[in-house]
């Protein structure tokens, strides 16, 4: 089955540096890829997807990247604020509309 | 507007009772999910369903099951609550474009 593991577990930035979390999977025939944000004590939250057949989605300060050839995607977050600090989670498709989800990444952004 | 919500938010039990989690939709998605959420797993699939009276096991589906009886609930019972089913449940539902919209969840203690 379907294999997704993130990198790196725990993340601290600064205020106003940038996060950048990647993702990887195992199964070539994945074609969704969202993330999601989950707050201490709340439910994880749609911030942004991407399809197979795009390389980069961008949304205000975040954007993902994606590499099918390598497997691979990556979140990232410029200008980092202190309520980005949260739990992130990648999922890719498995077909019939299921998800496999990362472990997730803890995001620290220091002030 | 239309959400999805869980009930009840918390529940204490005793090892042995039988426990059923509620989950409610308004968006009308055919498709939707059970998950479990333990440190250092992630979300891990339940159960699934994609539509009236059909229900599949998803990977930790042993102690557990549900029904369909309509598109909007999918209830989740424990058949006979353990220890180890101690954890944070996330139900989530999706249209045919794969998106999948969380639940507030509910925290499950089996003593």
């Amino acid at each position: 089955g379907e294999n997704v593991e993130q990198h790196p577990s725990t993340l601290s930035v600064q205020e106003g540096d940038s996060a950048v979390i990647k993702c990887t999977y195992s199964d070539s025939a994945s074609n969704y890829f969202p993330w999601y944000k989950q707050e201490l004590g709340k439910r994880p939250q749609l911030i942004i997807d991407i399809r197979s057949n795009v390389g980069e989605k961008k949304d205000q300060r975040i954007a993902v990247t994606l590499n099918k050839t390598a497997k691979h995607f990556s979140l990232h977050i410029t200008e980092t604020q202190p309520e980005d600090s949260a739990v992130y989670f990648c999922a890719a498709s498995l077909g019939n509309n299921r998800l496999a989800f990362g472990k997730g990444n803890q995001v620290v952004v220091i002030p | 507007d239309a959400e999805i919500t869980q009930s009840p938010r918390h529940k204490i039990t005793e090892t042995g009772r039988q426990v059923t989690l509620a989950c409610h939709q308004t968006w009308n998605h055919n498709n939707m999910f059970w998950y479990r959420q333990d440190l250092g797993h992630g979300l891990r699939l339940i159960h699934y369903s994609y539509g009236v009276q059909d229900t599949n096991k998803g990977e930790v589906s042993d102690g557990y099951s549900v029904s369909r009886s309509n598109t909007e609930d999918l209830p989740l019972t424990l058949e006979s609550a353990a220890s180890s089913q101690t954890s944070v449940y996330f139900c989530a539902s999706s249209n045919d474009r794969i998106e999948q919209f969380f639940g507030p969840g509910t925290r499950l203690t089996v003593l």
